[in-house]
This record gives C-alpha cells, sequence and structure tokens, in this order.
C-alpha cells in the first residue's frame, strides 16, 4: 500500500512567482495536514483538511491557501513567493476517526523542498 | 492546539549508551505523541501515550508521562548510529491539529 505522495520533489521558484504543491494521501486517509519546516527549526502547521473542508489553519498570511478534493488528495498553493517561504513542505494523512486505530497519528510524506530566489 | 517543548536542543552520545529528551507542554492533554525525522525527510511516528498512561514501551524506546507536571521523556536505550535524527514531541488537545517543538537534534556516534 502507497504511503503519502508528494509532488514535486523539489521545486526553485523566483520571489513573486506563485506554486502549487500536491499531495496524496494514505488510502482510507480523510484529513491531510500541511506543514512549513524551514532548515533547522521544528515543523509548523498551515492547514488542515477533513472531508474537503478546513478544520484548521495556523499562523500564516493569506498568500497561503490549500484545498482538498473528492479523492481527499489536496493541493497547496501559495501567491507571491518570497525568499523566506523556501522551505520543507510537508503533508501528512490521518485516519481522524476519534478512538480507532491510529487515530489523530500523522503519517507524512517525503516533502517538498521549495526554494525562492 | 499546543506545542511541546524539546530539551535539550542537542545532544551526542556514544553508540551503546542511553539517551533521553525531554517535552514539556502547557495545558491538558489527551495523549502525547513523539516523531523522529532523519536529515531533511517526513516525520514517522514513534509512539503515542495516552493521558490516563504512565508510561509505556516500544522496543528499545520507552516514554513516561508525568500529566500534574506537564511534561514527558522518551529514552532511546543501547542506541546505535542509525538513531541518528531530529525528534519531536507532539501534544494533542482537544483540537485534532498537532503542533511540533523545534525538537532534540540526536547524535549518536559509532
Amino acid at each position: 500500500d502507497a504511503g503519502v505522495t508528494q509532488s514535486p520533489t523539489h521545486l526553485i521558484k523566483t520571489r513573486g512567482q506563485h506554486v502549487t504543491l500536491r499531495c496524496s494521501p494514505i488510502s482510507g486517509h480523510k484529513s491531510v495536514s500541511w506543514y512549513q519546516q524551514v532548515l533547522g527549526q521544528g515543523p509548523q502547521f498551515i492547514f488542515q483538511y477533513y472531508e474537503k473542508e478546513e478544520r484548521g489553519r495556523g499562523n500564516f498570511p493569506d498568500r497561503f491557501s490549500a484545498r482538498q478534493f473528492p479523492n481527499y488528495s489536496s493541493e497547496l498553493n501559495v501567491n507571491a513567493l518570497l525568499l523566506g517561504d523556501s522551505a520543507l513542505y510537508l503533508c501528512a494523512s490521518s485516519s481522524m476517526k476519534e478512538g480507532g486505530p491510529g487515530a489523530n497519528v500523522l503519517t507524512f510524506g517525503a516533502g517538498s523542498r521549495l526554494t525562492v530566489l | 492546539s499546543q506545542q511541546g517543548e524539546e530539551d535539550p536542543q542537542a545532544l551526542s552520545i556514544q553508540e551503546g549508551e542511553n539517551a533521553t529528551m525531554n517535552c514539556s507542554y502547557k495545558t491538558s492533554i489527551n495523549n502525547l505523541q513523539w516523531y523522529r525525522q532523519n536529515s531533511g525527510r517526513g516525520l514517522v511516528h514513534l509512539i503515542l501515550i495516552r493521558s490516563n498512561e504512565r508510561e509505556k514501551h516500544s522496543g528499545r524506546l520507552r516514554v513516561t508521562l508525568d500529566t500534574s507536571k506537564k511534561s514527558s521523556s522518551l529514552l532511546i536505550t543501547a542506541s546505535r548510529a542509525a538513531d541518528t535524527a531530529s525528534y519531536f514531541c507532539a501534544p494533542r488537545g482537544a483540537g485534532n491539529m498537532l503542533t511540533f517543538g523545534g525538537g532534540t537534534r540526536l547524535m549518536v556516534k559509532p
């Protein structure tokens, strides 16, 4: 069974451009979360989606947006890129069934490394 | 959601020694999870301890939880070079989001 897959794995953009990152969750997982990890720091929470609805948002500007599709895959969009947006972007999925096996445990993808020049 | 803070920030030990890292948090939790991250890769879930549990074991891992002190510790026994990684705790409160602190960077020297 495939794990969480993210694409692209690496990309380079210039300031002011837009980027779209994609994530496919583990089969059967209905929740997807996005994190930003700047080099040397811990992952910072950006968004959580469950059943195509936003369930949580971290302290990020409106340039960051996301959505979840009927097949539970997700996209993270970042507009007007800044140098400070350079980071590893991690997607994680979970079953999010209260009390169920593996409930609230996140399975992460390998990440998309974004470099903004 | 709330964030855990790991301590120490960095830890260097010899292979075969035990490694202990600590986590503190601020509000009540439903469970607390520990994750490992090898350099530049995704996090991997290690162990979950529920708020009504005090200690849990998984292989060479031992986790303790003290809800009165709002703290947890992760012990890795008989460490190996392959244990070199960053370790993060994630306390889960009422919400479903998990947030992470800065982590403990563990270096195990062969």
